[in-house]
């Protein structure tokens, strides 16, 4: 079946710098993506999504670039904070429901 | 609170035991999902309802889970004869049903069987 996979398991940036996070899809037809970050014992939160028809969002702080040729999704997070620390997925809405990759952990060090 | 709420946070089970989790969704959603995450793993989906209509289950949904939504509001998970390797936190989230719009999660419930 299709699935959304996540280079790099682990990610370490020094605080104050900027972090990029990748992903790999692999269904062509998917139209709309979605970046959670979840902390220890927290459920996935929402940070930004991004439709098909965009190449590029903007939130505060974070930017999501979506290259549908390599089907290829990143994002980006300006001046890492500590409270960035956490594991981040990508999502894709396969039919009615999302599928997820096995996630990005981001360590900031002070 | 208006966000997802799960009940209960924790549960440890004797093996073979039946479990129930409670999901409560934001409001207004009308689309609710359950997912299953075990450690080092993102979630998989398990079996999602549109208003009481549970309308797609996923094939880890075995014979010995049940889910029901039976007002279009708030949802339960049922596992029956629960065994070592239904071990994980179970999530719940909730979404309007317009296309493309974002799911919202809740802090999940982690269940161990021992």
């Amino acid at each position: 079946g299709e699935s959304v996979g996540l280079h790099l398991p682990t990610l370490s940036v020094q605080e104050g710098d900027n972090s990029i996070i990748n992903c790999a899809y692999s269904n062509s037809a998917s139209d709309y993506f979605i970046w959670y970050k979840q902390e220890s014992g927290k459920g996935p939160q929402f940070i930004i999504d991004i439709r098909s028809n965009m190449d590029k969002r903007q939130g505060q702080r974070v930017t999501v670039l979506l290259n549908k040729t390599v089907k290829h999704l990143s994002l980006q997070i300006a001046a890492t904070q500590p409270g960035d620390s956490a594991v981040y997925f990508c999502a894709e809405m396969d039919g009615q429901n999302f599928v997820f990759g096995p996630g990005t952990r981001l360590s900031v060090l002070p | 609170d208006t966000g997802v709420s799960q009940n209960p946070r924790h549960k440890i089970t004797k093996r073979g035991q039946n479990v129930t989790f409670r999901c409560d969704p934001i409001s207004e959603h009308n689309r609710l999902y359950w997912y299953r995450q075990t450690l080092g793993q993102g979630p998989e989906f398990l079996t999602y309802f549109q208003n009481e209509a549970q309308l797609e289950k996923s094939r880890l949904l075995s014979d010995r889970f049940s889910a029901e939504r039976p007002k279009g509001s708030f949802s339960t998970l049922e596992i029956q004869r629960t065994e070592q390797g239904d071990s994980a936190m179970y999530l719940c989230a909730s979404s309007l049903s317009l296309p493309n719009t974002e799911a919202f999660f809740g802090q999940g419930t982690r269940l161990t069987v021992v």
